[in-house]
């Protein structure tokens, strides 16, 4: 079965700089999501979109951006990059905003902000 | 707000040994319960989940029972193995909202 795809896997970028994430949900799922992992710590959410528009907001700073596409693909913009920028971003998908739909996973984008 | 507590420290258990990692949750009205498996380098998988007051959830070996009284979701399993050993988080998602919220994640170590 599809799953939800993202890239790059890693990425090394240094302070200052401009970092791009992409995220391809499971097919025919309307939401996406987007969540932050520090090492050793649960998952953050930052944000997330329903139909293309934004549905939620959470610890997203303001230096990051995100927004879904025709084609429902999400991207994550994080700008002025940061040393504590640094973890594991994951992308979800689902279908509907039935509570009880299970949030799908990416395996995650690695950065690392140097 | 919504939150997610899970025991504390790792767990560090002999294979077939029997798991249990405790998940109590606050909420306003009536969240759906999951717990997530990240195995290590890997991403979040699914293990369970329960949408409803006394609904137990289970998936290979694994169970958890959504306790409204006790606002509780505790993960079990009656013999682990070694190929178990992985970080599990507990997690709710609330009627209204659409995010899952996380508890802190319980480091599990199944030594042979």
């Amino acid at each position: 079965a599809a799953g939800v795809i993202q890239s790059p896997r890693h990425l090394i970028k240094e302070k200052r700089e401009t970092a791009t994430l992409k995220c391809y949900p499971i097919p025919r799922h309307d939401t996406v999501y987007w969540y932050q992992q520090g090492p050793g710590q649960d998952p953050q959410f930052l944000i997330s979109f329903y139909e293309k528009m934004q549905s939620d907001k959470g610890s997203i700073p303001d230096r990051f951006s995100a927004q879904q596409f025709s084609d429902y693909h999400s991207e994550l913009n994080m700008s002025s990059l940061e040393l504590g920028d640094s973890a594991l971003y994951f992308c979800a998908s689902s279908l509907g905003g039935y509570p009880g739909n299970t949030i799908y996973f990416g395996e995650g984008s690695w950065l690392t902000v140097v | 707000g919504n939150s997610v507590t899970q025991m504390e420290g790792p767990v560090t258990l002999s294979e077939e040994a029997f798991l249990t990692i405790n998940c109590t949750y606050t909420a306003t009205g009536y969240p759906s319960l999951f717990w997530y498996v990240q195995y290590p380098g890997e991403g979040l998988q699914l293990l369970l989940k329960a949408t409803k007051a006394d609904d137990k959830g289970s998936n290979k070996g694994f169970e958890a029972t959504y306790r409204k009284e006790t606002t509780s979701f505790h993960l079990e399993k009656g013999s682990v193995q070694v190929s178990d050993s992985a970080v599990y988080f507990c997690a709710l998602r609330e009627t209204s909202g659409s995010r899952l919220t996380f508890g802190e994640g319980t480091q599990l170590t199944v030594n042979p």
